[in-house]
């Protein structure tokens, strides 16, 4: 149990264009799910906190407009990069909190991630 | 904002030898945990820490939650190939908030 999927696993979009990232719980529930953005060599920055039926929680330096995320059900969130440019290129990955869980704390199970190259 | 130092940034070590790494933080979290990732992949728990002092094992992997809640180490023993990979720490402050994670320590294992 407990497992995340992304769709599309890879993208590869021209400059300009719009890309949507798809982050699903297969087996419970996510009331909670986060984005993180990982460049090469380097950790897993946070970048939003996406809450289902509400709006996201961005972290500073992360601009809202550009990256839109929609938490629209108990198992789905999207971020959509808006005009994207080479500079957004990276792995998007995401976790999700599964709060029916038993345990200290609410396990977070992440996504195998998704590597968008923007050209 | 809190930042996590885990060294050492690689390694490179014989198959069969005993590795430990470590993350130090400039404040307290609640929650330790340790991550491996695979090239291209998401990060998969290996050990989760609730308590000061903590001592949990999983197979060949032990990890500590520091006495101050400032720290943690994570011992891998009798390495294989196979445990190549990078390994963060990650530390939580509440349960159920996101997780502020290291730089990473990249492991190499030649056999």
């Amino acid at each position: 149990g407990a497992v995340v999927s992304q769709h599309p696993s890879r993208v590869i979009c021209k400059s300009g264009t719009s890309v949507k990232i798809e982050c699903r719980s297969l087996d419970f529930q996510a009331t909670t799910m986060f984005w993180y953005r990982q460049f090469p060599k380097q950790s897993l920055m946070l970048m939003a906190t996406s809450n289902e039926g509400s709006k996201a929680t961005y972290e500073q330096g992360v601009e809202k407009d550009k990256f839109l995320i929609n938490h629209a059900s108990l198992t789905l969130s999207t971020l959509t990069v808006t005009s994207a440019h080479p500079e957004d290129s990276s792995f998007y990955i995401c976790s999700a909190r599964d709060f029916g869980r038993a345990g200290s704390y609410n396990e977070q199970f992440f996504g195998p991630g998704t590597r968008l190259t923007v050209l | 904002g809190q930042q996590l130092n885990q060294s050492p940034q690689s390694m490179f070590i014989q198959e069969g030898e005993d590795v430990s790494m470590n993350c130090t933080s400039s404040s307290i979290f609640n929650t330790w945990l340790w991550y491996k990732q695979d090239p291209g992949e998401g990060p998969v728990l290996l050990i989760a820490l609730y308590k000061a002092g903590e001592l949990t094992s999983n197979g060949r992997l032990t990890a500590q939650f520091g006495i101050t809640r400032k720290d943690s180490f994570l011992n891998i023993s009798a390495s294989i190939p196979s445990d190549v990979g990078i390994y963060f720490c990650a530390g939580q402050n509440q349960a159920g908030t996101a997780l502020i994670f290291g730089k990473g320590t990249t492991l190499s294992v030649s056999s």
